[in-house]
């Protein structure tokens, strides 16, 4: 069955970068069509979507954060890495991982999440 | 960008009710919307697709209609497990996306 997972840093300073790590099982990041995509949440606040990384390798950023935003995949290890620079406060969210549905484009499978939280 | 705007972001009801919650976009998207639901401490799960689909495994009483810009999820009969917070999201500028406000449904 399809499961995925993020991994990270529970804890991380201003101005820092911040890498994050889904695993993923049950599906492969090289068959066509296929896309794995980061999203977060504020605590108490609606959900973001981040970034979309494809089977061919390509990648799109939301708007507002793309300059920010890097995301990469290593099909070996069934694993898609997010980094986020330069963190701030207002970044504290849980972050999860999400897997796109070929058919239909959305969302059909999601990790846990991993709450990150930006303090000195 | 497109913009999504959902409506109410907060509802009170009581266990048997018929529920409706709309998503409005800010321009066409077709039927390129889904909703989902979550729970405190939880991720989102799927709840309709494709506007109107039914995702295997939901209920029966969940429905989803619209097209264009103006969207509903239904709920026919509110259950205990229902109480939650529902979603929008606009897939049409795939592989662009925006999640509507959120809407909370509480317990009267």
């Amino acid at each position: 069955q399809v499961t995925l997972r993020e991994s990270g840093p529970a804890l991380v300073k201003p101005t820092q970068t911040l890498t994050l790590t889904c695993t993923f099982s049950g599906f492969s990041l090289s068959t066509s069509g296929m896309c794995v995509s980061w999203i977060r949440q504020p605590p108490g606040k609606a959900l973001e979507w981040l970034a979309l990384i494809d089977w061919d390798d390509d990648k799109y950023y939301s708007t507002s954060l793309k300059t920010r935003l890097t995301i990469s995949k290593d099909t070996s290890k069934n694993q898609v890495v997010l980094t986020m620079t330069n963190m701030d406060p207002v970044d504290t969210a849980t972050y999860y991982c999400a897997r796109v549905s070929i058919a239909t484009h959305e969302f059909d499978y999601w990790g846990q999440g991993t709450l990150v939280t930006v303090s000195s | 960008d497109i913009q999504m705007t959902q409506s109410p972001s907060s509802l009170s009801a009581s266990v048997g009710d018929r529920v409706t919650i709309t998503c409005r976009a800010s321009q066409g998207i077709r039927n390129d919307l889904g909703w989902y639901q979550q729970k405190p401490g939880k991720a989102p799960k799927r709840l309709i697709y494709a506007a109107s689909s039914l995702q295997s495994g939901v209920p029966s009483r969940f429905s989803g209609s619209g097209s264009g810009t103006e969207f509903t999820l239904t709920i026919s009969s509110l259950q205990p497990e229902d109480f939650a917070t529902y979603y929008c999201l606009q897939h049409n500028s795939y592989p662009m996306y925006t999640f509507g406000q959120g809407t909370k449904l509480e317990i009267k």
